[in-house]
């Protein structure tokens, strides 16, 4: 079992739609989590981390983490066409060498529809 | 732009061939990392490196091997390659250590490595 499980999609979705995007993850350590937006042919650029369970939001993004189930989301509001991309989701843990590296997800693709 | 740059942007080679991929990462980064990206594994950490020293590993072959120069740039070295290291390279890089989970990882726009 990956310790970051990811939907890979594709999802696709009519402009305006509230999207919804979701991972699960198994190590207990974890103590932050972050998601990435990857547009096509680009490299990975974050767009919101959270460190405990409950809600964050920023703009039209929500994260959203519930520790109990181990369960990750990222709430997209009134979608553009401009957030297709793929969405990474990881998990790590505070710390020093081998035991603070991310953990990712296999990600998940996204197109908004015009 | 993240800042991050990364050279060749493509690269061809053969099996059993050795490449470099190299990174620049954004002024005044100290912590470079490298991550490996396929359809199937998805984005893997491969090793990081902080002011010229290695400072964490991941799912990094012996085949390849890292280096952080003095000037903070970085080399990733392939070596005896196979069709399954066919793939995306990222570089990223970040302020500190990174032993802050805030501590943001910038990515470079990544090689793209084809073995034939």
């Amino acid at each position: 079992q990956k310790e970051v499980e990811q939907d890979p999609g594709p999802l696709s979705v009519p402009e305006g739609a509230i999207v919804s995007l979701n991972c699960t993850y198994s190590n207990s350590a974890f103590q932050y989590f972050m998601w990435y937006r990857q547009y096509s042919r680009k490299g990975p650029e974050l767009l919101m981390y959270t460190y405990s369970s409950g809600n964050k939001e920023d703009g039209r993004f929500t994260a959203q983490v519930d520790k109990s189930s181990k369960y990750i989301s990222l709430f997209i509001r009134d979608s553009q066409p401009s957030d297709s991309a793929t969405y990474l989701c990881a998990g790590g843990a505070n710390g020093a060498g081998n035991n603070r590296k991310l953990i990712w997800g296999l990600g998940t693709s996204l197109a908004v529809n015009p | 732009d993240s800042g991050v740059t990364q050279t060749p942007k493509h690269l061809i080679t053969a099996t059993g061939q050795r490449v470099t991929l190299r990174c620049s990462p954004r002024s005044g980064d100290l912590s470079v990392y490298w991550y490996q990206q396929s359809l199937d594994q998805g984005l893997q950490f491969l090793i990081q490196y902080y002011n010229g020293e290695e400072r964490a590993k991941g799912n990094i072959l012996e085949r390849f091997s890292a280096q952080q120069f003095p000037d903070l740039h970085s080399e990733l070295n392939l070596s005896s390659l196979e069709l399954g290291d066919s793939a995306l390279y990222f570089c990223a890089s970040s302020t500190t250590a990174g032993t802050s989970g805030t501590d943001t990882q910038y990515f470079g726009p990544g090689t793209r490595l084809t073995v034939l």
